[in-house]
């Protein structure tokens, strides 16, 4: 079975700085990553997804991973943060052995102060 | 609209009265899920569904039942219900889950399970 780590319970930041949430993974096989945002009182939306190809994936809302896999990690990045980007944030793996199963982090609530 | 469509929203019961917590999507999706949140330690995936009559435990699917008789309807059941089950309860659903073909998941509002 995979296990996703999510670092950062909690990243408070600054409106307009830059953040990095963290996201690392288990497996050596094939993986499939993924990025959700969890906004009060509402369930997940995708925000990115990283199938193959390119290592650096962009997703909705300004928001970019890097797909690392000797370091096995996909973090997430923004590099200017908004007031509305306060949610939690979850990261997510699949891989080719069942990609039937998905595997979430413990989630990171963002902050965003003014 | 497209969504998926849990209900009840909120649920208060007692140990060992069995509870059915429904869900629907109107997207003619083939992969449906259960989840469980809690905090410190995300979400927990609990059954899932390929298709109609098609369904595979997740990682903690003890005390849970799910049956998926029509495509659209994805109930899970809780036969004897205990403390530990009390859970912030999510209901997905994605177009297909097929090797290199993983579509999104779409989720409901989520269903507040105590059980007292």
């Amino acid at each position: 079975a995979q296990s996703v780590t999510q670092l950062d319970s909690q990243v408070p930041v600054f409106e307009e700085a830059p953040v990095e949430l963290r996201c690392n993974y288990s497996s050596s096989v094939s993986v499939y990553l993924f990025w959700y945002v969890q906004y009060p009182n509402q369930g997940l939306q995708l925000l990115l997804k990283y199938l193959s190809g390119s290592t650096l994936v962009k997703g909705i809302n300004g928001f970019e991973a890097e797909f690392n896999k000797s370091q096995t990690s996909f973090h997430l990045r923004k590099p200017s943060v908004h007031i509305s980007d306060t949610a939690e944030y979850f990261c997510a793996v699949s891989d080719n052995y069942n990609f039937n199963k998905f595997y979430f982090g413990s989630g990171t609530k963002l902050n965003v102060k003014p | 609209e497209a969504q998926v469509t849990q209900n009840p929203r909120y649920l208060i019961t007692v140990t060992g009265k069995k509870l059915t917590v429904t869900c629907s999507q109107n997207m003619n999706h083939e992969y449906m899920s259960w989840y469980r949140q809690d905090p410190g330690l995300g979400l927990r995936q609990i059954y899932y569904s390929m298709n109609v009559e098609v369904t595979d435990k997740g990682d903690v699917p003890e005390g849970y039942k799910v049956s998926r008789k029509e495509k659209r309807n994805f109930p899970l059941i809780l036969e004897s219900p205990s403390p530990n089950q009390t859970s912030l309860y999510f209901c997905a659903s994605s177009l297909r889950a097929q090797r290199d073909v993983l579509e999104k998941l779409f989720f409901g509002s989520g269903t507040q399970l105590s059980v007292l």
